[in-house]
């Protein structure tokens, strides 16, 4: 069964600080992962998406990695604003085109003025 | 745009007063999602459509069900809500096929049990 852990749950970081939010799956045998944002009582709002095959992607200050072998991922966040405060979750896809998505908990960043 | 919508965005419910959540998509994708988000956890997948194929989880509850009568809408029947059910419900669509999969969310509806 597919786990997805992100540590720590919460973080607290000054206002252009460049930061790395981590995620680590259990099972290696993914289709894709995806990085959301999700502000306070709202949905998720899709990031960054990654497939298997690739090693990263970029969007704007953005940056998800992909180490699958090693059942890790980043988002690197550029030069951190306080509009960047939310919760940050991460998902994997299961083997499959329409496998289902297993989220971690997400990580609750709070960017300081 | 193309976009996930949900409605009602807010819904206040008695404890076993049924309760019908609404989802729509413009995006014409083949698949669509219905996810349960409780407070500071994960979502966590319900069911899911493949088209007119429904796809429930072994854990899912009997007590919700859903509907998908055409490729554009998507319900989700809560037969008799909990205080246990209180959550934000979450719909999301992705095409199901092709190189990405990428899941596209609507914006969620709060269910509060009374």
């Amino acid at each position: 069964k597919q786990e997805v852990t992100q540590i720590p749950a919460a973080l607290s970081v000054p206002e252009g600080e460049n930061l790395v939010l981590n995620c680590s799956f259990t099972d290696s045998a993914i289709y894709n992962l995806q990085w959301f944002r999700q502000d306070p009582g709202k949905g998720l709002t899709s990031l960054l998406l990654i497939q298997s095959s690739q090693r990263e992607q970029t969007s704007g200050r953005l940056n998800a990695s992909l180490d699958k072998s090693s059942g890790r991922s980043t988002l690197y966040i550029a030069a951190s604003q306080p509009g960047d405060s939310a919760t940050y979750l991460c998902a994997v896809s299961g083997a499959g085109a329409n496998s289902k998505l297993t989220f971690g908990k997400g990580i609750t960043l709070s960017v300081r003025p | 745009d193309a976009m996930v919508i949900q409605n009602p965005r807010y819904q206040v419910t008695q404890f076993g007063k049924p309760v019908t959540l609404s989802c729509s998509q413009t995006l014409n994708h083949n698949v669509m999602y219905w996810y349960q988000q409780k407070s500071s956890q994960a979502p966590k997948l319900l069911f899911h459509y493949y088209d007119k194929d429904f796809n429930n989880e072994a854990d899912t509850p009997d007590n919700f069900q859903s509907r998908r009568p055409n490729t554009s809408f998507c319900f989700l029947d809560i037969r008799s809500p909990g205080l246990g059910d209180a959550a934000m419900y979450l719909c999301a669509t992705g095409e199901g096929s092709g190189t990405y999969n990428e899941q596209f969310f609507g914006p969620g509806t709060r269910l509060t049990v009374l």
